[in-house]
């Protein structure tokens, strides 16, 4: 069972529509969420760090916001340079393993086509 | 400042051959870490260090080994490849340990096919 799920598994956008990819977790005790982006043949590139519910962050079209129980992050006006896969992760008290580790979802891959 | 640094890009094993994939990262972490990525899967943690000497196992540490003997250095060891080995390998470093939130730099990985 993940303990991190991300939606949708692919997305393909056009260039300039918005939308929003959606990472949800069992975690007690969260003590942090990360999104990374992850070109093809490269590692996955930090983007933001959340820590409680109504936070949010924002860099160039790319914000993430947090509630309890998951976490969006919200593209506005998509170019086809944001195409990636997004990968989520959770820091806590994941049930059934250990706190002190980070959980990665298993990514949603955005396509956005001109 | 190279950051994370991961050699080989690509190998392919035979079943029962060793090899060792090699990290090196030059932004003075102190914590390291193995990481493999299995298609649609998440990133599974392997084995990670939180200091020269220091290891520990992570989430799938079986048939792997891991040694620190320097804080730049964190080489993954595989004994005896199996096909369930098959996949992309990524080592990162961070400053903190991923307990206090600091993130992980992550090299480009090396991908791994037995055969």
């Amino acid at each position: 069972e993940d303990q991190v799920t991300q939606s949708p598994e692919a997305l393909r956008l056009q260039e300039g529509e918005s939308s929003s990819l959606n990472c949800s977790y069992t975690v007690s005790g969260l003590r942090g969420l990360f999104w990374y982006r992850q070109d093809p043949g490269k590692g996955p590139e930090f983007l933001f760090t959340l820590y409680s519910a109504g936070e949010e962050k924002e860099k160039e079209r790319l914000k993430a916001t947090l509630t309890k129980k998951e976490s969006f992050l919200h593209i506005t006006a998509p170019k086809p340079e944001d195409s990636a896969t997004y990968l989520c992760a959770v820091q806590g008290v994941v049930r059934g393993s250990t706190l002190g580790r980070l959980y990665f979802g298993r990514g949603t891959q955005l396509t956005v086509w001109p | 400042n190279a950051g994370v640094t991961q050699t080989p890009k690509f190998r392919i094993l035979k079943i029962g051959q060793s090899m060792t994939l090699q990290c090196t990262q030059d932004m003075n972490h102190n914590y390291m870490y193995w990481y493999r990525q299995d298609p649609g899967m998440g990133l599974k943690l392997i084995y990670y260090s939180v200091g020269a000497g220091i290891t520990d196992k992570g989430e799938v540490p079986n048939g792997y080994n891991v040694s620190r003997s320097t804080t730049e250095d964190f080489p993954l060891r595989l004994e005896l490849a199996a096909p369930s080995q098959t996949s992309v390998y990524f080592c990162a470093s961070s400053y903190l340990s991923s307990s206090y939130n600091s993130p992980l730099h992550f090299g480009n990985g090396t991908r791994l096919t037995v055969t």
